[in-house]
């Protein structure tokens, strides 16, 4: 199993541009998210999808949108990048096993607006 | 909203000493999560604990779940090298809240 796989890994943008940043899981994971990690600030919940075809806002969700394509796929939009959306992307899917719900994370997107 | 402080920000230590991480929430909470993170890598699930008043072990790493369900520690007994990284809390109930973390450095 590949378990989280996120791309690009790396990406560079002007200001004002889009791209959509792809991750897919092969774990049969219902809940899906998307962080971002800021340099002494952890990481923030943007969205996250808790089965297929629902998706809900988190702590930052402005300026970004996301599709649940299918189980396996959870896709983050920037309709028009900004500078302060230069940051590293964390894409993660959880599962509930013995009561305890892990989050597993794929290995992120670094990401660079100018 | 809910929030988790962690601190110290950053601990530098000799190898062979002790070192902990303290995290508190402004809330009551259902369950906290540890996450270890290595430079230049992702998050990787430790532990979760549930219960008030809970410790668990994992070798040289022990994990408190304060009696209020408000505050949770780390705490590393004779580091290594290996142990270098940046630790995470994370606390529900809703949306997972990560702390900002402790970034742990082991000097040989």
């Amino acid at each position: 199993n590949a378990g989280v796989t996120q791309t690009p890994k790396f990406q560079v943008l002007k200001t004002g541009q889009s791209m959509t940043l792809q991750c897919a899981q092969d774990m049969n994971h219902n809940s899906m998210y998307w962080y971002r990690q800021d340099p002494g600030m952890g990481l923030r919940l943007i969205y996250y999808s808790a089965s297929e075809g629902t998706t809900d806002k988190g702590e930052v969700p402005n300026g970004y949108n996301v599709s649940r394509l299918n189980k396996r796929e959870f896709s983050l939009r920037l309709e028009s990048a900004a500078p302060s959306q230069t940051s590293v992307y964390f894409c993660a899917s959880s599962v509930i096993r013995e009561g305890t719900d892990t989050q597993y994370f794929g290995p992120g997107t670094r990401l660079t607006v100018l | 909203g809910q929030q988790v402080m962690q601190i110290p920000q950053y601990q530098h230590v000799q190898e062979g000493e002790d070192f902990t991480t303290y995290c508190n929430s402004s809330t009551t909470l259902s369950n906290i999560q540890w996450y270890k993170q290595r430079p230049g890598g992702h998050p990787v699930f430790l532990i979760q604990l549930v219960k008030s008043g809970e410790v668990k072990k994992q070798k040289r790493l022990t994990f408190q779940f304060g009696e209020a369900k408000k505050n949770s520690s780390l705490h590393i007994t004779a580091t290594q090298t290996t142990d270098v990284g940046t630790y995470f809390c994370a606390g529900q109930p809703g949306d997972m809240r990560f702390g900002a973390g402790t970034r742990l450095t082991v000097k040989p």
